[in-house]
């Protein structure tokens, strides 16, 4: 089975500095995992994705995430937070075990941008 | 290229009341999947279809649920009667056939007094 930790429900950080949102992952197969953002009131966006290429993987709007299997993580960053990126974001694993790609979302984190 | 849409975005019922949302998938688009957010949680999955079968059901609650995608095309979810912990954002998403991306749409927003 496959879960999803995401271990801080708010981050609030201060334009322009970095931002770091922790994800843990579970799976028993070699998992795929993403990033995506929920904007108020709008449809989840997809930020990147990680499929068993490279480790270090760059999204849109200059998040990028780094995939370690040792820890079973898939931290997403950005250098320099913009007012933009405040958000919710959800780390989100399936398995590619079968053509049948079932998602599971964390819960989310909430991100505040202070100005 | 257009996005899922869905509609309604916003809807105020009662409970006991009934319900439908709509939802037209990315075009050429097979997989289509309904999920529902509860306030502060991740999107849980309730129905995926491929084209206009159904492929995973198990977590809808098919004594008040139902949906279907009868031309393979668009769906629609459908609540009857409406319970207050009902109360949640109805997502729609569509995939390629075999891809695991899947695209979502702005979601509709429930509300059961």
């Amino acid at each position: 089975a496959q879960s999803v930790t995401q271990l801080d429900s708010h981050v609030s950080v201060s334009e322009g500095t970095p931002v770091l949102l922790r994800c843990n992952y579970s799976s028993s197969y070699s998992p795929s995992l993403f990033w995506y953002v929920q904007h108020p009131n709008k449809g989840l966006q997809l930020l990147l994705k990680y499929t068993s290429a490279a480790t270090l993987v760059k999204g849109i709007n200059g998040f990028e995430a780094e995939f370690k299997k040792s820890e079973t993580s898939f931290h997403l960053t950005k250098p320099s937070a913009h007012m933009s990126d405040a958000a919710e974001y959800f780390c989100v694993v399936t398995e590619s075990s079968s053509n049948d790609y079932k998602l599971s979302f964390g819960a989310g984190t909430t991100v505040t941008v202070r100005a | 290229e257009a996005g899922v849409a869905q509609s309604p975005r916003y809807k105020i019922i009662e409970k006991r009341q009934s319900v439908a949302f709509w939802c037209n998938p990315i075009s050429g688009h097979a997989t289509l999947y309904w999920y529902q957010q509860i306030l502060g949680q991740g999107p849980k999955l309730l129905i995926q279809f491929q084209n206009n079968g159904v492929v995973d059901d198990s977590q809808l609650p098919k004594d008040r649920f139902s949906a279907e995608r009868l031309k393979g095309v668009d769906s629609t979810l459908k609540i009857q009667p409406a319970k207050l912990e009902d109360s949640a954002v109805y997502l729609c998403a569509s995939s390629l056939a075999g891809e695991e991306t899947q695209y979502f749409g702005p979601g509709t927003r429930l509300l059961v007094l």
